[in-house]
């Protein structure tokens, strides 16, 4: 049984450029949750995805996008890259309204020069 | 709003020592409460999970977690410490619907020889 699977694990983006990160839940979980986790910091949360929308968003700015396809898996997009956007991203899949915790990916790390 | 706190940054512990991590929350309704454990460069591995019932509970790796209503903690114990637990350690909060799930900053546990 897969768990979440991130790809890709490396990643170094110019500033300026657009970047997409990709997520495959967990078998079973239908809902996505991507948290941005800055160098010595506890995960943030982005948003989260379920049936395809964004059902619950942080407070991170419209450069963050995302997008969820049928079979569950996602991507998170981010235009126009940062300094300040150099962190670990992670995915968290869970079974909705189940409240049991999400299970995590091992992130991609991006680095914007 | 929803928050969590872990007062200590870091905590530097003997093998074989008993360990405590400290985690308050603040939350308007019931929580559900997790610990979660990331090793450096990884995702976060779930370690344990409380929802209702029996304040004190048992996790993977020889953890356990009490919940204290009245303290609004939920701390994290292990009797013994291997050297193989030093990573950081996330408190989180969040609520029956796996929304508004929101970490604390963690605690970095480094274990002597």
């Amino acid at each position: 049984d897969a768990g979440v699977t991130q790809s890709p694990t490396h990643l170094i983006k110019t500033r300026g450029q657009q970047v997409t990160l990709r997520c495959s839940p967990k078998s079973g979980h239908d809902t996505v949750s991507w948290y941005q986790q800055a160098l010595g910091q506890g995960p943030q949360f982005i948003f989260q995805y379920y049936e395809e929308e964004e059902r619950q968003r942080g407070n991170f700015p419209d450069r963050f996008s995302g997008h969820q396809f049928p079979n569950y898996s996602s991507e998170l997009n981010v235009n126009a890259l940062l300094l300040g956007d150099s962190a670990l991203y992670l995915c968290a899949s869970s079974l909705a309204s189940s409240g049991h915790g999400y299970t995590f990916g091992s992130g991609t790390r991006l680095t914007v020069v | 709003a929803q928050s969590v706190t872990q007062p200590d940054i870091h905590i530097t512990v003997s093998e074989g020592a008993s360990l405590e991590l400290r985690c308050n929350y603040s939350y308007g309704a019931t929580p559900y409460l997790f610990w979660y454990v990331q090793s450096p460069g990884q995702g976060l591995q779930l370690l344990l999970k409380y929802f209702s019932g029996d304040t004190l509970v048992q996790g993977i790796k020889g953890f356990e977690a009490e919940f204290k209503r009245s303290q609004s903690s939920f701390n994290l114990r292990k009797p013994s410490v291997h050297w193989s637990d030093a990573a950081e350690y996330f408190c989180a909060v969040g609520d029956n619907y796996g929304q508004n799930f929101v970490f604390g900053p963690g605690t970095r546990l480094s274990v002597l020889p």
